[in-house]
Formats: structure tokens, C-alpha cells, sequence
């Protein structure tokens, strides 16, 4: 099993639509989650980062943890055009420097 | 403030030459860690760095390949008689002492 899983998708949306992307871990060690978003042929931005459970919200992004679940959610309100990327989800164990664990990401589609 | 850079963005070589990274982190930033991106992969940690250290190597290949970050100057990922296989995109990340890291454009990789 891999410490971390996500749907690679593709996933494809009508624009306006609310979007839920998810991981599952396995290590129950991971204490610190974050989203990054990354466009075709870039590095990875930083979208999100919580290391609680429950929500945490940014805008129009809403990060959601469930630690006792192993799972993770980013969900997008009202998905624009713009939002099309693939959205990796990342975790670590301790606080300060660490190496991260990466999901495959998902590819988004947001259709106009 | 200037994020993360990375060079070159491409870079061609022939197998059993070298390939040389290079990665600039953000200016405060003094710890380093390098990714590597298969396609249709996630990111996969190879290794981290602060300046003069590497205090993680457990994601590098035993062989052909090398990592500094030297007091002076970017960070060096240095791979050694390049074979097929280590055709990808290898991302830089910086981070203050914290867990946010914070990725550089990166640096594609053919192997011919």
C-alpha cells in the first residue's frame, strides 16, 4: 500500500462547479497537509497547509483533514476556467524541516 | 523578493555524459530539498540540504548521484554518467524553518 493515495483523475467540471479532491494516507505519523496546484510544465505553487483536523479555509478553496479517516479533502467553490491544473496533495510527520510525501495529483479540468 | 530559481530549465545530454542542477532558494531560505517528477508520477524526495550539510540522503540513488549546497552559490544535483532512465523533471524547494517548502520552476530532463 502506498503511504499516500489519490485519484489521478482526469477529472472534468462545467465552469461554477464546486470541485472535492481527496487523498488517503496510510501513516498515521503525518501530522502536516498541504495542497499545491501545479500548471502544465511549472513547479508546484502552494495552495494550502493545516495540520489540524477540520476545515481551513482560503477564498474559494476549503482544505478539510480527518485525521481518525486518514483523509484529506481540497474543495474549490465555483470553479473557474483557470482553475485547470493538476492539484497535488502533500503530507510530513513532524514540524520544521522535512522531507514532504507526495500523491500522484489529479488533473482538473474546468470547462467554460 | 525573488522565488526559487532553477537552471537550466532544460537540458539535453547523451547517455554517460553529466547533468548538473542548479537551484537558488529564496532569499532567508537555508534549507534545500530536491524532487524528482516521473511521468504521470508524483514528486519523490531525493534529498535535503542546508548550507555545507546534507542532513537527508534517503531518497537518493546510491549511485551516480550527488548533491552540495555550498556556503556560497546554489545547490548542485549532479548526476553522473546519465543513463535513459533519469530523464524527468527535478524540482528544487526552499523553506525557512518551518514545514511550508516552496518549489522552483524546475529543470527538465532528457536523456537521448
Amino acid at each position: 500500500q502506498k503511504e499516500v493515495e489519490q485519484d489521478p483523475g482526469p477529472l472534468s467540471v462545467p465552469e461554477g462547479a464546486i470541485v472535492s479532491l481527496n487523498c488517503t494516507y496510510s501513516n498515521s505519523a503525518f501530522q502536516y497537509f498541504m495542497w499545491y496546484r501545479q500548471y502544465s510544465r511549472k513547479g508546484p505553487e502552494l495552495l494550502m497547509y493545516t495540520y489540524s483536523s477540520g476545515n481551513k479555509e482560503d477564498g474559494r478553496f476549503t482544505a478539510q483533514v480527518d485525521k481518525s479517516s486518514k483523509y484529506i479533502s481540497l474543495f474549490i467553490r465555483d470553479s473557474q476556467p483557470s482553475d485547470s491544473a493538476t492539484y497535488l496533495c502533500a503530507m510530513c510527520a513532524r514540524s520544521g524541516n522535512t522531507p514532504l510525501v507526495f500523491g500522484k495529483g489529479t488533473r482538473l479540468s474546468v470547462i467554460a | 523578493n525573488a522565488g526559487v530559481m532553477q537552471n537550466p530549465r532544460h537540458l539535453v545530454r547523451r547517455r554517460g555524459q553529466e547533468a548538473r542542477l542548479r537551484c537558488s532558494p529564496m532569499k532567508g531560505h537555508s534549507h534545500v530539498y530536491w524532487y524528482r517528477q516521473l511521468p504521470e508520477e508524483g514528486l519523490k524526495f531525493m534529498v535535503y540540504l542546508q548550507k555545507e550539510n546534507i542532513i537527508d540522503e534517503s531518497g537518493m540513488p546510491k549511485e551516480r548521484f550527488s548533491a552540495e549546497f555550498p556556503k556560497e552559490g546554489p545547490s548542485i544535483l549532479r548526476i553522473q554518467q546519465v543513463v535513459r532512465g533519469d530523464s524527468a523533471a527535478y524540482f528544487c524547494a526552499s523553506s525557512p524553518s518551518s514545514e511550508t517548502q516552496y518549489f522552483g520552476p524546475g529543470t527538465r530532463l532528457l536523456v537521448l
